[in-house]
């Protein structure tokens, strides 16, 4: 059981090139979602999924793209990298249970766009 | 979601308890209050939640007031290993839409001395 998956690890990105950070989770979880740390900063939510097939905007999605063809996996896409999307970007599954409380985080991918 | 208000920083020293307190005087009677950590540079680690009753679980103790407008996480005996990042969270629970929505703000940086 490996819990959330992130790949890759770090990155380095010239400004306007495009890639995609992968998150794969093994434990049937309903809900993924991305989230993204600055320096000094809390998390902020990028986007969410509640299921296969179904994507939402958190609170700063723009910029990025996000698809949920099966459960398991949530990819994020950057579609033109810029120097402000430089940051840690984590992401998390939970069942979709009321209140169960406990998401699960991946170990985080550390982007640097140039 | 309820806004919530911690300090910025604590300390605390090694096997003593470390209470970490919260304000969350806007939340709604059917918001749960959530306690999450983050060491260094990992992803955020779930510790803890309630609605109206204290709860304890093998990580910490959760103490919510009669009024439900603060709490307190307790680590009953800190090591150094706690040292971390604590994110005090009160999402907003409307019709499960908004389930998983976490909002991180800043948290207290709690810092255990040998």
């Amino acid at each position: 059981n490996a819990g959330v998956t992130q790949t890759p690890k770090f990155q380095v990105l010239k400004t306007g090139q495009s890639m995609t950070l992968q998150c794969a989770q093994d434990m049937n979880h309903e809900y993924m979602s991305w989230y993204r740390q600055d320096p000094g900063m809390g998390l902020r939510l990028i986007h969410y999924s509640v299921g296969a097939g179904i994507t939402d905007q958190g609170e700063v999605p723009n910029g990025y793209n996000v698809s949920r063809s099966t459960t398991e996996d949530f990819p994020l896409r950057l579609l033109s990298a810029a120097p402000s999307q430089t940051s840690v970007y984590f992401c998390a599954s939970s069942v979709l249970l009321m209140n169960t409380g406990e998401l699960f985080f991946g170990e985080g991918s550390r982007l640097t766009v140039l | 979601d309820a806004k919530t208000t911690q300090p910025t920083s604590m300390d605390c020293a090694e096997g003593r308890a470390a209470n970490l307190p919260c304000n969350h005087s806007t939340i709604s009677g059917n918001e749960y209050v959530y306690w999450y950590r983050q060491i260094h540079s990992q992803g955020p680690q779930y510790i803890i939640h309630g609605l109206k009753n204290n709860e304890t679980n093998e990580m910490a103790s959760l103490i919510i007031t009669e009024d439900r407008k603060s709490s307190t996480l307790i680590l009953p005996h800190a090591t150094l290993r706690d040292t971390a990042v604590y994110y005090c969270i009160a999402p907003a629970n409307a019709g499960g839409t908004s389930y998983g929505k976490l909002t991180f703000g800043q948290g207290t940086i709690l810092t255990v001395h040998p």
